[in-house]
C-alpha cells in the first residue's frame, strides 16, 4: 500500500514552459518534503512545508501544502535541462519515526 | 563534516555471499534511517535508529537483514546469503531529533548488484 500517490508518474517537456506535480494522500502528515534525485545519486531535500496551505518558493519552484495536510504540489515555471530528475514526495509522521515516500515524478527537460 | 556518507559507492557480489554497507551521518544527527530503492521507484523505509537503538524495522526487512549503530555514531547494515533481489540502492538518512520539521538529509547510496 502506497500511502503517498504522486502524478504524473513521467513528464517530458520543452524547455521554457511550465509543470506541476501533484503528491495526494489519505493520510494527515506533520510536515511533506519535496526532494530531487538525479540517476546513481540520493535524494537532495529541496523544501520542507508544515503548515496547512503554507505556500513556499525557491527560485522558479513553489511549493504548496494543502489545507488538510495531506497533499502537497509542486509548480516549475519555465522549466531548464538541469530541473531533469526524480522528484519525490515525502510525509513524516507525528513523531518523525518513519517517513512515507511517494512513487516519484520523472521529469525530463528537452533543450 | 558536509554531510551523510556511505561506503561503498557500488557492489556487485555473487548469489549467496555476505555484504556489509556503512553509513556515516551528520554529525550531530541522532536520528538515522536505511532505505532500499529500486529503479523509478521512491525509497522503502528499513529501519531506523535513534542514537544507538534500533526503534522500528519494515516488515520488508527479511531475517537476512541486520543493522547496527554501535556507539550511535556510523551505522552497518549486513545482508547476508545475497539473492538476486536484494539489488537495489542503499540509502542512508540522518535528521536531528529535536528539529520540529523533521527533515533527512540522504547519502549518495550504495548500488547493490548480485549476480
Amino acid at each position: 500500500t502506497q500511502l503517498l500517490e504522486q502524478s504524473p508518474q513521467f513528464l517530458s517537456i520543452q524547455e521554457g514552459e511550465n509543470l506541476t506535480v501533484y503528491c495526494n494522500s489519505s493520510s494527515v502528515f506533520s510536515s511533506l518534503q519535496w526532494y530531487r534525485q538525479e540517476p546513481g545519486e540520493g535524494p537532495v531535500l529541496l523544501v520542507t512545508v508544515v503548515t496547512g496551505g503554507e505556500v513556499k518558493k525557491l527560485k522558479r519552484l513553489t511549493f504548496q501544502f494543502g489545507d488538510a495536510r495531506k497533499d502537497s504540489s509542486l509548480h516549475i515555471t519555465a522549466a531548464q535541462p538541469g530541473d531533469t530528475g526524480l522528484y519525490l514526495c515525502a510525509g513524516a509522521g507525528n513523531t518523525g519515526n518513519q517517513f512515507y515516500f511517494g512513487t516519484g515524478t520523472s521529469l525530463t527537460v528537452i533543450p | 563534516d558536509t554531510g551523510v556518507s556511505q561506503d561503498p559507492r557500488h557492489k556487485i557480489t555473487k548469489r549467496g555471499q555476505n555484504v556489509t554497507f556503512r553509513c556515516d551521518p551528520i554529525s550531530e544527527h541522532n536520528r538515522l534511517y536505511w532505505y532500499r530503492q529500486t529503479l523509478g521507484q521512491g525509497p522503502e523505509f528499513l529501519t531506523y535508529f535513534q542514537n544507538e537503538a534500533q526503534l522500528e524495522k519494515s516488515r520488508l526487512l527479511s531475517d537476512r537483514f541486520s543493522a547496527e549503530r554501535p556507539k550511535g555514531s556510523f551505522s552497518t547494515l549486513e545482508i547476508q546469503r545475497t539473492e538476486q533481489g536484494d539489488s537495489a540502492m542503499y540509502l542512508c538518512a540522518s535528521s536531528l531529533r529535536y528539529s520540529g520539521r523533521h527533515e533527512q538529509f540522504f547519502g549518495p547510496g550504495t548500488r547493490l548488484t548480485v549476480l
